[in-house]
């Protein structure tokens, strides 16, 4: 059975910095891996998809990479800005059937 | 990128009663739709894949009969809550995929708030 784990579950920094979140998950046969944005009250806002052929995307001062066989996806921020406060979910589909399961989650905080 | 819509965003009912929640697709048509549920500081958890024309299917230990799923176009799916009781309060949130794109890029909605007293 497919878990996804996020860590840390929680991050506090000052605006500027730049840092990193990560996601692993068990089985490393996926079709993609998708990060998400969450604020508060929120639904979700695609950030990211990666594919399961592709190591990396990048969409401004995101980067996501993906690394298959070892199960483990890095969601990097450059030059964090206190917007960038809310929290961050990866998924897995792993049968290309749009079921996502989805790892609990890193809030983050940014300072000003 | 892609809109979609879920009504009502908030909804107080009391127990016993049944709430209908609306997902639509605003621009594009969605073959299939999920439902996801989210308790509070917890991630979301699948409840079923809407299909259009078709039967939804339901993770387990989701009742069927509890939360009704009808997909009646490409653009809308309801999720009905019957009997509604305290502890169905939570986050609904649905999502769609669109199946023109390469990809099948999924776009979820804004949430719909449930508190059932």
């Amino acid at each position: 059975k497919q878990e996804v784990t996020q860590i840390p579950a929680a991050l506090s920094v000052p605006e500027g910095e730049n840092l990193v979140l990560n996601c692993s998950f068990t089985d490393s046969a996926i079709y993609n891996l998708q990060w998400f944005r969450q604020d508060p009250g929120k639904g979700l806002t695609s950030l990211l998809l990666i594919q399961s052929s592709q190591r990396e995307q990048t969409s401004g001062r995101l980067n996501a990479s993906l690394d298959k066989s070892s199960g483990r996806s890095t969601l990097y921020i450059a030059a964090s800005q206190p917007g960038d406060s809310a929290t961050y979910l990866c998924a897995v589909d792993t049968s290309n059937t749009g079921k996502l399961i989805f790892g609990q989650g890193t809030t983050l905080q940014v300072k000003p | 990128g892609a809109v979609v819509s879920q009504h009502p965003s908030r909804v107080i009912c009391k127990s016993g009663t049944s709430v209908k929640i609306e997902c639509r697709s605003l621009d594009f048509q969605a073959t299939t739709m999920f439902w996801y549920r989210q308790f509070p500081k917890q991630s979301l958890m699948l409840m079923a894949t809407s299909n259009e024309g078709s039967k939804a299917t339901y993770e387990q230990g989701v009742e069927k009969d509890k939360f009704l799923i009808n997909h009646a176009s490409l653009t809308l799916s309801t999720l009905t809550v019957t009997s509604a009781h305290p502890e169905d309060s939570s986050f609904y949130i649905c999502s769609a995929r669109d199946a023109s794109g390469v990809h099948y890029e999924q776009y979820f909605g804004p949430g719909t708030r449930l508190t059932v007293t």
